[in-house]
């Protein structure tokens, strides 16, 4: 089945500097793939998502970027600033084979800190 | 729009006992998801329900059960409670189960002793 691997599982940078997470995951036909964001005691929310027929998607600060052939997708945030300090999580799609409907698989996690 | 609503917020069972966690949606979607989430484990699908009338197993069902009351609310029932059932709950839901974003509660957050 599907398994989605996610790095690293820590992550601290310097206020205003860049931050990526990688994740990897296993089935080829899998093709949607979001992100969220999990502040301390709340519920993940979603932040970016994107679908197998787009090789990158940017929302202000954020973007992801899909690389089908080695079958990984990552999370940039530039300008990071305190409040981007959170759990994040990736997600890949269970491909519909007729029974668990597109279900998602999570990473594990990465808490980012940002420090001012 | 409250989104998706969980109850309760907050538990402490003892061991053997049953509960069930209320979850309600008033978005119009068709899919709903219980998760557990425990730490470094990531979100681990219990069950869900693609659309209402059907419910189905998810990574980890076993020691839980689920119901589809109708399309707003889906409920998921501890029987008998153990304490590797200690974790944080989440309820979930999507327009429908294909490539589409999941919205989630606020959580239940559990602890059985």
């Amino acid at each position: 089945g599907e398994n989605v691997e996610q790095h690293p599982s820590t992550l601290s940078v310097q206020e205003g500097d860049s931050a990526v997470i990688k994740c990897t995951y296993s089935d080829s036909a899998s093709n949607y793939f979001p992100w969220y964001k999990q502040e301390l005691g709340k519920r993940p929310q979603l932040i970016i998502d994107i679908r197998s027929n787009v090789g990158e998607k940017k929302d202000q600060r954020i973007a992801v970027t899909l690389n089908k052939t080695a079958k990984h997708f990552s999370l940039h945030i530039t300008e990071t600033q305190p409040e981007d300090s959170a759990v994040y999580f990736c997600a890949a799609s269970i491909p519909d084979y007729g029974g668990s409907q597109g279900n998602l698989i999570f990473g594990k996690g990465t808490k980012l800190s940002v420090k001012p | 729009n409250a989104g998706v609503t969980q109850t309760p917020k907050f538990q402490v069972l003892k061991t053997g006992q049953s509960m069930t966690l209320q979850c309600a949606q008033d978005m119009n979607h068709n899919s709903m998801y219980w998760y557990r989430q425990d730490p470094g484990m990531g979100l681990r699908l219990i069950y869900y329900s693609a659309s209402e009338g059907t419910t189905d197993k998810g990574e980890v069902p076993n020691g839980y059960n689920v119901s589809r009351l109708n399309k707003r609310e889906f409920s998921l029932r501890l029987e008998s409670a153990a304490p590797s059932q200690t974790s944080v709950y989440f309820c979930a839901s999507s327009y429908t189960g294909i490539n589409q974003p999941q919205h989630f509660g606020d959580g239940t957050r559990l602890s059985i002793l």
